[in-house]
């Protein structure tokens, strides 16, 4: 079965630009989740949903970043307008939802944003 | 929300060195997990801990839970270049939600 996959692999935009990320899931996976991924503040959640629909968004730093999941085998993670402090690594997970909540993740997208 | 502190934050040791890496709160946790992210690449689960005091074995890797449930350790023997990564140990507060640790950054050189 094929693993969580995330494109781009590499992005990178100029300040005030649209970035849209996107992520399947493995399936049959009920949870997603999104992360982003810095050397200052590590591995950070910053939204999941269950059977497509969110649950906690409480981690998206700003009303710049916005995550929809129209279905269940797909989701974007989109920041608009883009900043230079939002470079970093983004993650999708997804997990079955079982008893120990482990998680499985994409190959991630390095984000530049200049 | 409960904080997991790893030491040492960074390791470098040679090929064939033995060396261990802690996970540690001051809350009680019900399980805890533990993942292996190389360079470029997502975290990968490796384990998951959930009796105090459980001992897992993966390979040369040994998982240690302990007894009260607030820490855990992870014991690599005779270290192989192929051992480099971030660790990072995990929990869950209920709900799927799972926080992560700050993480050891270790370098096994050939």
């Amino acid at each position: 079965d094929a693993g969580v996959i995330q494109s781009p692999r590499h992005e990178v935009t100029e300040m005030g630009q649209e970035v849209t990320l996107r992520c399947k899931p493995i399936s049959g996976h009920d949870y997603l989740f999104w992360y982003r991924q810095t050397m200052m503040r590590g591995l950070e959640l910053l939204i999941y949903f269950n059977n497509n629909v969110p649950i906690d968004d409480s981690g998206m730093p700003e009303d710049r970043f916005s995550a929809k999941m129209p279905n269940a085998s797909f989701s974007t993670l989109k920041i608009q307008p883009s900043e230079p402090r939002d470079s970093a690594v983004y993650f999708c997970a997804s997990s079955p939802g079982l008893e120990y909540y482990e998680q499985y993740f994409g190959p991630g997208t390095r984000l530049t944003v200049t | 929300t409960q904080l997991l502190e790893q030491s040492p934050q960074f390791l470098s040791i040679q090929e064939g060195e033995n060396l261990t890496v802690y996970c540690n709160s001051s809350s009680v946790f019900s399980s805890l997990q533990w993942y292996r992210q190389e360079p470029g690449e997502g975290p990968v689960l490796l384990v998951t801990v959930v009796t105090g005091g459980e001992v897992k074995k993966l390979k040369r890797l040994t998982f240690q839970f302990g007894d009260a449930r607030k820490d855990s350790s992870l014991h690599i023997t005779a270290a192989q270049p192929g051992d480099t990564g971030l660790y990072l140990c995990a929990y869950s507060g209920g709900y799927q939600k799972v926080t992560f640790g700050t993480g050891t950054k270790l370098q096994v050189i050939p």
